[in-house]
């Protein structure tokens, strides 16, 4: 496998549900990042991870629980979803060596909340 | 604050060129370009720092006026595998946080 990989690609869940998107990246990264891309709006940054650490938060809902437990690997765990949280969900990745630097981005999941 | 791109959307026949505009109410330290094509993630084009020089590569290329806060992609020559959405992203500070427009539709017919 190379660069980043998201599973699952196509989720449907009801409101009640509990799920977890899994992110994974191959290339040595640092720092991982969720995004959250709906029609007609522009890619909306959830959390940013370096080194592990969680570096921003981008006043994102509790619902939406991110979990980093290595530098290769992100989650977000959600639970009691609302239907305007249906969407592209995004995971990037990119070395953190203090300058900006490109963003390798997942294929995405598509999350369907009924 | 997000930056604001133009046009939303274009339409160009092969061979035709293009220019997309990216501008910020605030200061900026760099300007991002990626692509993304339907149903595909987003795909990085290149980064133009603060003081730095134009970019490009193949017959894409951009410039970054720091004073006006802006900048522009050139598309030169279009091919048919340029179409997708382009986005511009923004860091005016804060860790990593690239903030993204909502990007420019680029439809390129034969």
């Amino acid at each position: 496998e190379t660069g980043v990989t998201q599973t699952p690609r196509h989720l449907v869940m009801g409101m009640t549900n509990k799920k977890s998107l899994k992110c994974e990246q191959h290339l040595g990264h640092n720092a991982m990042y969720w995004y959250k891309q709906s029609a007609k709006k522009p890619l909306e940054l959830m959390f940013v991870y370096s080194l592990e650490e969680r570096v921003e938060n981008n006043s994102v809902p509790s619902r939406f629980s991110p979990e980093c437990p290595n530098s290769s690997h992100l989650f977000l765990h959600l639970h009691t979803l609302q239907p305007e949280d249906s969407a592209l969900y995004l995971c990037a990745s990119s070395q953190d060596n203090g300058a900006a630097n490109e963003q390798f981005f997942g294929p995405g999941t598509r999350l369907t909340v009924l | 604050q997000q930056p604001v791109q133009s046009p939303q959307a274009v339409i160009l026949r092969e061979g035709e060129d293009a220019v997309i505009n990216c501008s910020s109410s605030k200061a900026l330290y760099s300007v991002h370009w990626y692509r993304q094509k339907h149903g595909e993630a987003p795909v990085f084009l290149m980064i133009l720092l603060k003081g730095g020089e134009q970019k490009g590569h193949d017959k894409i290329s951009a410039s970054f006026n720091e004073k006006k806060q802006q900048s522009s992609l050139y598309l030169t020559a279009s091919q048919l595998s340029y179409s997708g959405t382009y986005f511009c992203g923004i860091l005016s500070g804060g860790y990593q946080k690239v903030t993204f427009g909502i990007g420019t539709k680029l439809q390129v017919i034969p």
